[in-house]
């Protein structure tokens, strides 16, 4: 029954940083891949980032340059920062368990409920 | 624009079955087994549905099948009750830069 809780701000001024932060209970992160995805109102999913329990990486290119992906198995959290955020930013950040690919391909098979974001002075 | 092809809408009646496609390229669904799909009721997180193209993960209905033929991948909901009115996302491992790309959703309404 593991299951994952996103938190922070739901209002961050353009240009700042936006921090999200993913709690996971109910479970070890060991073994896994952690990622975020997100989603613009009344739009479709797109992929963040993952990061393995080790601390191994990867992007979307087209938000590299501004993304951090970071784990604390201590605590059992992984967190995103995101900098320079502009409106285009708002969305419902959603963070998510990825399987190794022998074990479901390359599925999202746990998601967190979500967390809206919004981007705004 | 999403980088897989899914219809806006589809829809069906109770009992019916509908089947909702997904087109890629050469460089992600026709070329890997790594297909996914999700069923995004309003207001809520997607739920994992398919993976691996036809495979579902314990506690999806068996009403719920995937398929792939070339690059384009489908899901299948035989059986259609009310409850399975949601927004249906696909997925795919892509060899072209970024991890996974996804559709653009359909959503499926249940008349």
């Amino acid at each position: 029954q593991v299951q994952l809780q996103e938190s922070g701000p739901g209002l961050v001024n353009p240009w700042e940083t936006l921090s999200l932060t993913c709690t996971v209970s109910g479970g070890s992160m060991n073994s896994y891949y952690w990622g975020w995805i997100r989603q613009p109102p009344g739009r479709g999913l797109e992929w963040i980032a993952y990061i393995y329990y080790r601390g191994s990486t990867d992007y979307n290119p087209s938000l590299k340059t501004r993304v951090t992906i970071s784990v604390d198995t201590s605590k059992n959290q992984f967190s995103l920062k995101l900098r320079s955020v502009t409106a285009a930013d708002t969305a419902v950040y959603y963070c998510a368990r990825l399987p190794p690919t022998v074990t479901m391909g390359s599925a999202f098979d746990i998601w967190g409920q979500g967390t809206m974001v919004t981007v705004s002075s | 624009q999403s980088a897989l092809t899914q219809p806006p809408s589809v829809s069906g009646s109770p009992g019916q079955s509908v089947t909702i496609s997904c087109t890629g390229t050469s460089s992600d669904v026709g070329s890997y087994n790594r297909v996914s799909w999700y069923q995004q009721p309003p207001g809520t997180a997607p739920k994992l549905m398919i993976y691996e193209v036809s495979n579902r993960p314990s506690g999806v209905p068996d009403r719920f099948s995937g398929s792939k033929s070339g690059n384009t991948a489908s899901l299948t909901i035989s059986g259609l009750q009310a409850e399975d009115e949601a927004d249906y996302y696909c997925s795919s491992y892509t060899s072209s830069g970024t991890y996974v790309v996804f559709g653009g959703g359909t959503k499926l309404t249940v008349l």
